[in-house]
């Protein structure tokens, strides 16, 4: 079953701006993390982010955690053009000792030149 | 380099026939997985193993099977009593540990007519 919940579906935005997706789930987790998806590739690992952390920063990018309201969002400072692409959160839910990560549908972010 | 292949990356089928999808890792990753990605959805399991000879069903395993003879490879085997066989599959791959990131292939597009 589906866990994650990406917002919006989809963002247009001109480059420069900052581009906001939301990640909402629905039980408790060990991490939370942002995966990349250009179109008709595969996904690619952005960022993890653990359940006793708030904030996390890598290069661009910058994501929250809030378990409180089991929420995430991922922030993606001055885009590119080359940002446009389907990012997706995955959490690891209550898979035990396995890693079965249980993605969202995703938000489609398209950079306007 | 290091990474994970399948193959091929487009595939055509006549209804009722089996078809197998090929993914190959060498990144000594112990377990694998196996998505379905559906237009405008997100990521669906449908096997995964984290050791040789050694696997479980995830969300979707109807009509699908797999084998994991060897560390580097996890075949998917897409079986006539899928009903709606047409999609986008990922393998990937990852160590064993809960919420580990995943490292993807660039997926098989299979057509079943």
């Amino acid at each position: 079953s589906q866990q994650g919940e990406e917002d919006p579906q989809a963002l247009s935005i001109q480059e420069g701006e900052n581009a906001t997706m939301n990640c909402s789930y629905k039980t408790s987790i060990n991490n939370l993390q942002w995966y990349r998806q250009n179109s008709g590739r595969g996904l690619v690992h952005l960022i993890l982010i653990r359940s006793n952390e708030r904030e996390k920063h890598s290069g661009r990018l910058r994501v929250t955690l809030d378990t409180s309201k089991k929420s995430s969002s991922l922030l993606i400072t001055a885009s590119r053009a080359a940002d446009t692409a389907s990012y997706f959160c995955a959490t690891d839910g209550n898979g035990g000792a396995t890693n079965k990560l249980i993605f969202g549908t995703g938000t489609l972010l398209a950079v306007q030149p | 380099d290091g990474g994970i292949t399948q193959s091929p990356k487009y595939l055509f089928r006549k209804e009722g026939q089996n078809v197998t999808l090929s993914c190959e890792q060498n990144l000594n990753h112990d377990a694998m997985y196996w998505y379905r990605q559906d237009p405008g959805q997100g990521l669906r399991l449908i096997y995964y193993s984290q050791i040789v000879n050694d696997f479980q069903k995830g969300d979707i395993a109807e009509g699908y099977s797999v084998s994991r003879e060897k560390k580097e490879s996890f075949p998917l085997t897409v079986t006539s009593a899928q009903k709606n066989p047409t999609a986008f599959y990922l393998c990937a791959s990852g160590l064993t540990g809960r919420g580990s990131p995943l490292h993807f292939g660039n997926g098989t597009r299979l057509t079943v007519t």
